[in-house]
């Protein structure tokens, strides 16, 4: 079936834009994280939901990133007023069985 | 809170040779832990995992080793071939049942024919 999927896979940002970075879970999958790489560093936990429900927000860096699963399924990572500090790969994954499985990630660029 | 270190930084290696890395972990309470393999700008993917009530599992040329009392594991992998150059991550849980990762630095492996 369809992996995990994330859109857009680059964006570039003015310093004090938001952005919206999407995610699509695999179909069934209860659990979904996100995470932020920066270059040359493993995956950073940012939030966790289980359903529509954000059980974990503990990683989130500041009160500008929001992130939301309003049915369970699609989820959307919102940061607000980008700043150069927050460029990275943002990877989304979803999870069956504790197994995590990554989608290809947005490369947000903030200039 | 959880804490995994991961050794060495960067490994090379001769095709057919062997190759090891190491993990330790701070939280007891980790069930979990996985193994990744990432390429230059693809996602990771899960190549291998154990669980705590396993010491050791294999997957063809790959394995995985754990030691619950010293904190530790190892990713294993025999007669390595140049497609298995890449970054390794290794990762544990949070200790919890929600099964957040907290992953390791990573390991660059170069595979040399």
């Amino acid at each position: 079936g369809a992996g995990v999927s994330q859109s857009p896979r680059y964006k570039v940002a003015k310093r004090g834009q938001d952005v919206a970075l999407r995610c699509d879970p695999i179909s069934g999958h209860v659990s979904l994280f996100w995470y932020q790489q920066a270059l040359g560093q493993g995956p950073e936990f940012l939030t966790y939901f289980q359903n529509e429900a954000q059980l974990d927000k503990s990683g989130l860096p500041s009160d500008r990133f929001f992130a939301e699963r309003p049915e369970g399924s699609v989820s959307t990572l919102k940061i607000q007023r980008t700043q150069q500090e927050d460029s990275a790969v943002y990877l989304c994954a979803s999870s069956f069985l504790n197994e995590q499985y990554f989608g290809p990630g947005t490369r947000l660029t903030v200039t | 809170g959880e804490n995994v270190e991961q050794h060495p930084s960067t490994l090379s290696v001769q095709e057919g040779d062997s190759a090891v890395i190491k993990c330790t972990y701070s939280d007891s309470a980790s069930n979990y832990f996985p193994w990744y393999k990432q390429e230059l700008g693809k996602r990771p993917q899960l190549i291998i995992d154990i669980r705590s009530n396993v010491g050791e599992k294999k997957d063809q040329r790959i394995a995985v080793t754990l030691n619950k009392t010293a904190k530790h594991f190892s990713l294993h992998i025999t007669e390595t071939q140049p497609e298995d150059s890449a970054v390794y991550f290794c990762a544990a849980d949070y200790g919890g049942s929600q099964g957040n990762l907290i992953f390791g630095k990573g390991t660059k492996l170069s595979v040399k024919p």
